[in-house]
């Protein structure tokens, strides 16, 4: 069975860090790009990051760039958001996908991991 | 702000035919990017609904379908179920951005 599924989140202080994981079983983990996408309380989805499949591409959006990183290892079958800097506004639901870019779209997505920024 | 329009809600009676739209710019839809349909129901994570514009993934029921022209695409759903009450996103690629856009959602009743 195709699952992703994610683990790390929790409560953190503003200004605080956190390490999101994502585990992959069912499929060819090294063929594909990875995303992550968040969706805040009562809002919409956000793309994050996303990273190619050797990890020699990585994008995000402009509210994370700088605070924010995304990584992979193959060997693990792993995506990983380290989250650096976080604010309140980075309280979210965040889900991995796997990414098949352009004319596919995301198809495989996880349960999701909840991260509360909050002092 | 969402780069990608959508109306808030729509809805319909069972068995009535209801239409989403997703309204982007040159720098999206209009740029030949392809539009995903995603749809979420509550309490879940999103599900890819439709691909490429107008292809259905394995499972959907051909009561959904999708189209694109220009710098707008569309999402049907006919023959309307209670099981469709869900909010649906569009998503596509921005070449201003450099990245993946999500519509703002369009929360569907079933009257």
């Amino acid at each position: 069975e195709v699952q992703l599924v994610e683990s790390g989140g929790g409560l953190v202080q503003p200004g605080g860090s956190l390490r999101l994981s994502c585990a992959a079983s069912g499929f060819t983990f090294s063929s594909y790009w990875m995303s992550w996408v968040r969706q805040a309380p009562g809002k919409g989805l956000e793309w994050v990051a996303n990273i190619k499949q050797d990890g020699s591409e990585k994008k995000s959006v402009d509210s994370v760039k700088g605070r924010f990183s995304i990584s992979r290892d193959n060997a693990k079958n792993s995506v990983y958001l380290q989250m650096n800097s976080l604010r309140a506004e980075d309280t979210a639901v965040y889900y991995c996908t796997r990414d098949r870019i352009a004319r596919y779209g995301m198809d495989v997505w996880g349960q999701g991991t909840t991260v509360t920024v909050s002092s | 702000q969402s780069v990608l329009t959508q109306p808030p809600s729509v809805s319909g009676a069972p068995g009535q035919r209801v239409t989403i739209s997703c309204t982007g710019s040159s720098s999206n839809i209009g740029a030949g990017y392809d539009v995903h349909w995603y749809q979420q129901l509550p309490g879940t994570a999103p599900k890819l609904l439709i691909y490429g514009n107008s292809n259905r993934p394995s499972g959907v029921p051909d009561r959904f379908s999708g189209s694109k022209s220009g710098t707008s695409a569309s999402l049907a759903i006919s023959g309307l179920q209670a099981e469709d009450e869900a909010d649906y996103y569009c998503q596509s690629y921005d070449s201003s951005l450099s990245g993946c856009v999500f519509g703002s959602g369009t929360k569907v009743t079933v009257l």
